[in-house]
């Protein structure tokens, strides 16, 4: 299996920080990556897919960038409806599987 | 649009049943794959397996033994049966559209709402 390693687990930040979230896969997944978001109660969304493309009715600020082993996550300028729990997610080989989170929370 | 429907409470070694009914168009129709998820209370999430049609399926080999996904076109639904389930199959049950790759499931979008199930006795 592919293993999918987030960093970090979890953070602290303001309205308006830039934020990023790294994603490290165990072997090369070219840009076969996800990036979701999930909010407390709620099922994930998909946000970003292909490493760096933006989901229709997506946010701007939100972008995804990374290719091979190592992918990274940014929120240009944190908003108050973006705390929430972020996943990346791998489909370069089966089982599909997802990193173990980053939760942003407010500062 | 997707919802899971079934029992939110299981007996041990009993067999856990749900299913996904999709709205807003044919199940049968367009290319996607068709997929479980699940989350354990306060954990990530994990992939259980995924549906294309009667003769394309795949599962997650940690649960494979115990996992069936089947579709039902007529009533625009798939489901998923997770026999012999213990208190560590207790989790939200997602189900999930998802996008193909290479003829394999890639993405997931949208997802159901998820329903609960519980293990215990």
């Amino acid at each position: 299996d592919i293993q999918m390693t987030q960093s970090p687990s979890s953070l602290s930040a303001s309205v308006g920080d830039r934020v990023t979230i790294t994603c490290q896969a165990s072997q090369d997944i070219y840009n076969y990556l996800n990036w979701y978001q999930q909010k407390p109660g709620k099922a994930p969304e998909l946000l970003i897919y292909d490493a760096s493309n933006l989901e229709t009715g997506v946010p701007s600020r939100f972008s995804g960038s990374g290719s091979g082993t190592d992918f990274t996550f940014t929120i240009s300028s944190l908003q108050p409806e973006d705390f929430a729990t972020y996943y990346c997610q791998q489909y370069d080989n089966l089982p599909l599987t997802f990193g173990g989170g980053t939760k942003v929370e407010i500062k | 649009q997707l919802q899971e429907s079934g029992p939110g409470l299981v007996k041990p070694s009993e067999t856990l049943s749900l299913t996904c009914t999709v709205s807003g168009g044919s199940i049968s129709s367009s290319s996607y794959y068709w997929g479980w998820i699940r989350q354990p209370p306060g954990k990530g999430l994990e992939w259980i397996g995924s549906i294309y049609d009667t003769e394309s399926s795949y599962y997650n080999p940690s649960l494979k033994s115990r996992v069936t996904i089947s579709i039902n076109t007529s009533k625009n639904q798939f489901s998923l049966k997770l026999s012999s389930v213990t208190a560590a199959d207790t989790a939200v049950y997602y189900c999930a559209r998802q996008g193909q790759n290479q003829w394999l499931p890639n993405w997931f979008d949208p997802w159901g709402q998820g329903t609960v199930v519980t293990v215990s006795s």
